[in-house]
């Protein structure tokens, strides 16, 4: 299957500041990707829709100049935390599809406000 | 309202037996249904899919069947082993196929 890679797996920052995470795959170029949020045993709760060369779509809810979706190229894709603030303390997970329509997962990045 | 809905107590089952995990949706259609492997920590990782049309599916020790009418699917994991426990994870194709929603996902603990 195909390899996407987040970085970094795990940051702490003090609240106020930004933090920005990176999806990017590896072998394959990918005009889509997904960003997800998970809160502990909870589902995946999807973000927004990144896509290359264009606006991201947020989904409701989803504030979208409190994170920030840049697509710069077909293999990378970030996400920016913007004014971080304990509440937002989670775990995000980027994925990018497949052609048959099955996700491929980065490993997920654990951000920890404090 | 829209539910996929998965046991949230975990399943515990003695090696060798055979595991078997329920997603129910409500107030979907989806046109493929696809059951993902979740780790502590870790990004899911993708299993199986079935298509609406398909009653089952199989690879290797797994299995899907998919029931439109009952809006239900199962994953059974035949010949269970400690190294399957982990969390399971069901999603949908919504919103017009583009997006991919998840249910909250089932804990599966494989026993000596």
């Amino acid at each position: 299957g195909a390899v996407v890679s987040q970085h970094p797996s795990w940051v702490i920052c003090k609240s106020g500041t930004s933090v920005k995470i990176e999806c990017r795959s590896l072998d394959f170029q990918a005009t889509t990707m997904f960003w997800y949020r998970q809160f502990p045993k909870q589902s995946l709760m999807l973000m927004a829709t990144s896509n290359e060369g264009s606006k991201a779509t947020y989904e409701q809810g989803v504030e979208k100049d409190k994170f920030l979706i840049n697509h710069a190229s077909l293999t990378l894709s970030t996400l920016t935390v913007t004014s971080a603030h304990p509440e937002d303390s989670s775990f995000y997970i980027c994925s990018a599809r497949g052609s048959r329509g099955e996700a491929f997962f980065g490993q997920g990045t654990r951000l920890t406000v404090v | 309202s829209q539910k996929i809905e998965q046991n949230s107590e975990a399943l515990n089952i003695q090696e060798g037996k055979t595991a078997t995990l329920t997603c129910n949706y409500t107030n979907y259609s989806p046109a493929y249904l696809q059951w993902y492997r979740q780790d502590p920590g870790r990004g899911p990782v993708f299993l199986l899919l079935i298509r609406e049309n398909e009653k089952e599916k199989r690879k290797e020790r797994l299995k899907v069947t998919f029931d439109t009418t009952l809006k239900q699917s199962l994953f059974h994991i035949t010949a269970s082993q400690p190294a399957d426990s982990a969390t399971y994870l069901c999603a949908l194709h919504t919103g017009g196929g583009n997006k991919l929603t998840f249910g909250t996902g089932t804990q599966l603990k494989v026993e000596l």
